[in-house]
């Protein structure tokens, strides 16, 4: 079985801060992972994923995650953010192959960013 | 349609009452997932439809649940006897070629 662990339930930043998210998985098996973000009242929208290569991902709206298998990390970061970041992430993770539509979603981590 | 469209956005029933909620994919996209969300928590998986066919309804919780997709396009997500424990956010995602899941904006239960 896999799971996802978000260290942080609330992280709040001033605007033009720096940020990181951070996302520790565990998996018996290669696997998948993602990070989406969820705005008020609104569904789910993914921002990027690391299915394989390059283990620096790069999504949208300036976001960026690192893949590390020797930690089961996925980190996700953005060098300076706006108001308008605002907003609940998600990291989930699936197994790759056949269960890759199979999310497992940590509890969120709401950031907030202050003007 | 342009994006996931799951209906009604809202739905208010009391206990012991049966409650249907529509999901209608992205056109083309064949395989289609729903997902509840419980208040504090991560999304957790019930059930994924390849075509009409339920490929794997192993998060479903219990036989109070059931999921139909007749056409292989839109699906109704049907909760018999409904209980207080059933409140949530249910959300709805379909795929296409690239496996990756797009979510409808959800439809969030209360049970009085």
């Amino acid at each position: 079985a896999q799971s996802v662990t978000q260290l942080d339930s609330q992280v709040p930043v001033f605007e033009e801060a720096p940020v990181e998210l951070r996302c520790n998985y565990s998996s018996s098996v290669s696997v998948y992972l993602f990070w989406y973000v969820q705005y008020p009242n609104q569904g789910l929208q993914l921002l990027l994923k690391y299915l394989s290569g390059s283990t620096l991902v790069k999504g949208i709206n300036g976001f960026e995650a690192e893949f590390n298998k020797s930690q089961t990390s996925f980190h996700l970061r953005k060098p300076s953010v706006h108001i308008s970041d605002t907003a609940e992430y998600f990291c989930a993770v699936s197994e790759g192959g056949g269960s890759n539509y199979k999310l497992t979603f940590g509890k969120g981590t709401l950031l907030t960013v202050n003007p | 349609g342009a994006g996931v469209s799951q209906t009604p956005s809202n739905k208010v029933t009391e206990k012991g009452k049966y409650v249907e909620l529509r999901c209608d994919p992205i056109s083309g996209h064949t395989a289609l997932y729903w997902y509840r969300q419980s208040l504090g928590q991560g999304p957790e998986f019930l059930i994924y439809f390849q075509g009409t066919g339920a490929a794997d309804d192993s998060g479903l919780p219990n036989d109070r649940f059931f999921a139909v997709r007749p056409e292989g396009s839109v699906s109704t997500l049907k909760i018999q006897r409904t209980e207080r424990g059933d409140s949530a956010v249910y959300l709805c995602a379909s795929s296409g070629q690239s496996n990756v899941l797009t979510f409808g904006a959800g439809s969030r239960l209360t049970v009085l």
